[in-house]
Formats: C-alpha cells, sequence, structure tokens
C-alpha cells in the first residue's frame, strides 16, 4: 500500500527566508509525486510533479522540489518566501502497482509565512 | 480554457432534501472525479469517472449518486444526506486515468446538511 508523510502540521518562516515543507512517502514500485496548496475555501491548485529525470523539479510560482530515492523523501521549497505563499499543502503520491493507481494525499501542513 | 468550474458554491440542504453538485470543464480531459473534503483534512476520493463509466466507486454510501452525462460534465446527485456529510465537495479532472497525469481541481461546493 502506498502512503504519504507530512511531519509537520504548520511550518512558519519569516517573509524572504527559504521555506521547507517536507514529504516522505511509500509505495511499492516507482513513484509518482505531486505536490498541491489549498488557499482558504478553495480547490486545490497543482504545484508540480515529480515523474522520472532529474531530481530537482520546478514548479509554479517559483516553487522546486527535491526527489531524494534513498531517504524517500519529496520536499517542497522555495529560496524566498511571501506572505501570499501562506496557505495549506499537500504532497500526494500515485503508485504504478497500486490497485486504481489513485493519488494518497499526505495530511497537509499549513504555511505561515509572516511580514 | 484552463479551468474546471462548479456549481454552487454554497448549499445548505435538509436531510430529506434532494439536490444535485455539478462540475464542468472543457480541457478535454477523459477523467473526472470527486473528492469529500472535511476542515483541515487531505481529500478523500469518492468517485473516479473514466471515459464517461464509473471506474472506481470507494465505497460511498448510496445517498451520493454519480453522474456524468457527457465528457465535459459531472453531477453528484444527493439524497437523505446526513449531517456528517457536511464537507467541501471537490471535482477534478485529468487527460485520461494515468499514473502520471495532475488532477485540475475545481473550487469546490461547501455543503451543509442539516
Amino acid at each position: 500500500a502506498q502512503s504519504v508523510a507530512q511531519p509537520e502540521d504548520q511550518v512558519n518562516v519569516a517573509e524572504g527566508n527559504p521555506l521547507t515543507v517536507k514529504c516522505t512517502y511509500s509505495v511499492s514500485g516507482n513513484p509518482y509525486l505531486f505536490w498541491y496548496v489549498q488557499y482558504p475555501n478553495r480547490g486545490l491548485q497543482f504545484l508540480l510533479k515529480y515523474i522520472t529525470g532529474d531530481n530537482l523539479v520546478k514548479g509554479s510560482y517559483g516553487f522546486e522540489a527535491e526527489f531524494n530515492k534513498s531517504q524517500t523523501s519529496f520536499h517542497l521549497k522555495k529560496p524566498s518566501a511571501l506572505v501570499s505563499d501562506s496557505a495549506l499543502y499537500f504532497c500526494a503520491v500515485r503508485d504504478l502497482f497500486n490497485a486504481g493507481n489513485m493519488l494518497t494525499f499526505g495530511g497537509g501542513t499549513r504555511l505561515m509565512v509572516k511580514p | 480554457d484552463t479551468e474546471v468550474t462548479q456549481t454552487p458554491k454554497h448549499l445548505v440542504m435538509g436531510m430529506t432534501n434532494k439536490k444535485s453538485l455539478k462540475c464542468e470543464q472543457h480541457m478535454g480531459h477523459r477523467a473526472m472525479y470527486w473528492y469529500k473534503q472535511k476542515a483541515k483534512k487531505p481529500p478523500e476520493l469518492m468517485f473516479v469517472y473514466s471515459y464517461e463509466k464509473l471506474s472506481i466507486n470507494e465505497s460511498v454510501p448510496s445517498r451520493f449518486s454519480p453522474e456524468c452525462p457527457n465528457s465535459s460534465l459531472l453531477n453528484l446527485h444527493l439524497h437523505a444526506l446526513q449531517p456528517e456529510d457536511s464537507a467541501l465537495y471537490l471535482c477534478a479532472s485529468s487527460q485520461v486515468l494515468a499514473v502520471n497525469n495532475e488532477q485540475f481541481f475545481g473550487p469546490g461546493t461547501r455543503l451543509t446538511v442539516l
């Protein structure tokens, strides 16, 4: 069975500082990893995905994520946080060998960027 | 058009009412999804349609009835709901039901069952 863990319920960072939102995963086969962001009272918005290839994936709004196979991690990063980045972030995984190939979401991490 | 739209934005219904949620996309996507999301929790998959056929039903109670009239539209019919069904209902779509396809989400319908 596939699973995703986001170990931090909330991450606080000052505007202009780098941010990291952590994600670890467990799958049977090769992972297909995704990051989504959810602003209050809105749906989820796709940020980036790792399918294969370069371990550093660049996405929307200056976000990037690093795939680390040995640590089974896919942490989301941004060099300089903005107050407008404050939102709920979900990591998700799909596994080719999982029945239905459906997305499994982590529990979410609330990012708070303070001025 | 890269948007998934959902109507209504908010819905309040009694336990004896019948209502429907609507979802529409014009991206040519052939996979569409319904999710239920409780506050501060991740979305929970309810149904998946692939090429207008129901592909996955995640053991959802029969008081929720999905329908896919065509490749652009997805409905969720609601009947005899319970207060614990109150949640944000999200629709999503992807190009096809493939493991490497990202899903595009609508803004959701906030449902309150009294």
